[in-house]
């Protein structure tokens, strides 16, 4: 199966824009999804297709995709961003698999 | 408001079977939509476990840590979803999510996105 590689974690200072990357064969041909998760809750979708975004998720997210990476960037981070990402996306492998990235730990400063 | 809830024993043994229930509220479980299951040990990441669709169709991680031992099921009569793990280790002990599998297309790529997840539920896997 396919695999999704972030970097383990970033830093960003209050206000500042930051951009946590996903990379992997499968993204050549699905879009992928993010999700936010803080400490004891459950993941929350922040970007899904091209660029959407859910229903109560702030326009300070936004995704792109290019190749075999994905982004998620976060512009103006606010203190209540600071989480754990993930992103997902289809398995490349033709089956209706799932496959999530390793996560990156953002730290706004 | 789709709503999601695991339910099912916090404690199994070693070698014995995991059995984790997931009800859906606010949405019928044969609206079209997979339905999934995923996993978070202890200070690690998430790992997609396994999802069914209304018919019964179902995809599983094959990676060897799962591979072989799931089974998710359907109860369209009950908007229920099951997930069955045999031969538990420690190593399965987790925070199991479920959550509703969407998809679209644009731009000529097909997306998929877990859009309505459950609060979780811990499992350990202790004698």
């Amino acid at each position: 199966s396919s695999e999704l590689t972030q970097d383990p974690a970033v830093s960003v200072a209050l206000g500042q824009t930051v951009r946590i990357t996903c990379q992997g064969d499968s993204l050549r041909s699905y879009f992928a999804s993010w999700y936010q998760q803080k400490p004891g809750q459950a993941p929350v979708l922040v970007i899904y297709g091209k660029n959407s975004r859910p229903s109560g998720i702030p326009d300070r997210f936004s995704g792109s995709s290019s190749r075999n990476t994905a982004s998620l960037t976060i512009t103006g981070a606010q203190a209540e961003d600071e989480a754990d990402y993930y992103c997902n996306s289809r398995d490349s492998s033709g089956n209706h698999l799932r496959v999530f990235g390793t996560g990156t730990k953002v730290t706004v400063l | 408001q789709v709503q999601l809830q695991e339910s099912g024993p916090g404690l199994v043994k070693p070698s014995e079977t995991l059995s984790l229930t997931c009800t859906v509220s606010g949405s019928s479980i044969s609206s079209g939509y997979y339905w999934g299951w995923i996993r978070q040990p202890p200070g690690k990441g998430l790992e997609w476990i396994g999802s069914i669709d209304h018919s019964g169709s179902t995809s599983y991680n094959p990676s060897p840590p799962l591979k072989s031992r799931v089974t998710v099921s359907v109860d369209t009569s009950k908007n229920q979803f099951s997930l069955k793990l045999s031969s538990v280790t420690a190593a399965d002990t987790a925070v199991y999510y479920c959550a509703r599998d969407n998809s679209g297309y644009d731009y000529g790529y097909y997306y998929y996105y877990m859009d309505v997840w459950g609060k979780g539920t811990t499992v350990t896997v202790s004698s």
